[in-house]
């Protein structure tokens, strides 16, 4: 079957710096997303790895290694403004992007 | 702006109702998503076209019907709504190939 796991909730100070994994299990695999999503929002999409190794954007970097089947994201310098869920999710052989649960992400003041 | 879009943003609907959701999109994508989020959950995906070619799900309900008119438009209808459908919608699309979707902002649907 096809599985990503990701723990279901964080809590970080705001400043700080925070990193969700993520493991998968899928039938193909042709990259690890990540996407945002505040409550009452639509999914908004972060970043993406293909290959293995860390990619940055901004205070979000993701990192893969595709031997281990793990990814995670990094969030830097946290701000309130972060507080919400983050999925991340695989591209399979058959075009379909499988999420994960989500983490929600708790940021203390 | 490129975008997707959704209507109603909000959909009320009785018990057993049919009722229909739309999405569009200027995107000119030839990859259109519908998921199913419930609160708390991850999205969930119902099916997708492939430009016209249709892939269902193995566990989306019969209940559960789509139809892609065009490469703009795409359509879900629920035959007989059940409480337990009550959930927000999403319609995203996509790039043949792409690792990027994008989402429209949902309907949320309740079931009287």
């Amino acid at each position: 079957g096809q599985s990503l796991e990701q723990p279901s909730e964080v809590t970080a100070v705001e400043g700080a710096i925070v990193q969700i994994n993520c493991t998968y299990q899928t039938s193909g695999f042709y990259g690890l997303s990540w996407y945002q999503q505040h409550d009452g929002g639509a999914p908004t999409f972060l970043s993406y790895n293909a290959l293995d190794g860390l990619e940055e954007t901004g205070r979000f970097s993701s990192f893969l290694s595709r031997s281990d089947s793990y990814g995670y994201l990094l969030l830097q310098e946290l701000q309130m403004k972060d507080s919400a869920s983050y999925f991340c999710a695989v591209r399979d052989r058959d075009d379909k992007i499988i999420f994960g649960k989500g983490t929600r992400l708790h940021i203390l003041p | 702006d490129a975008m997707v879009i959704q209507n109603p943003r909000y959909q009320v609907t009785q018990f057993g109702k049919p009722v229909t959701l739309s999405c569009s999109q200027t995107l000119n994508h030839n990859v259109m998503y519908w998921y199913q989020q419930k609160s708390s959950q991850a999205p969930k995906l119902l099916f997708h076209y492939y430009d016209k070619d249709f892939n269902n799900e193995a566990d989306t309900p019969d209940n559960f019907q789509s139809r892609r008119p065009n490469t703009s438009f795409c359509f879900l209808d629920i035959r007989s709504p059940g409480l337990g459908d009550a959930a927000m919608y999403l319609c995203a699309t996509s790039l043949t190939s792409s690792y990027e979707q994008y989402f429209g902002p949902g309907t949320r649907l309740t079931v009287t």
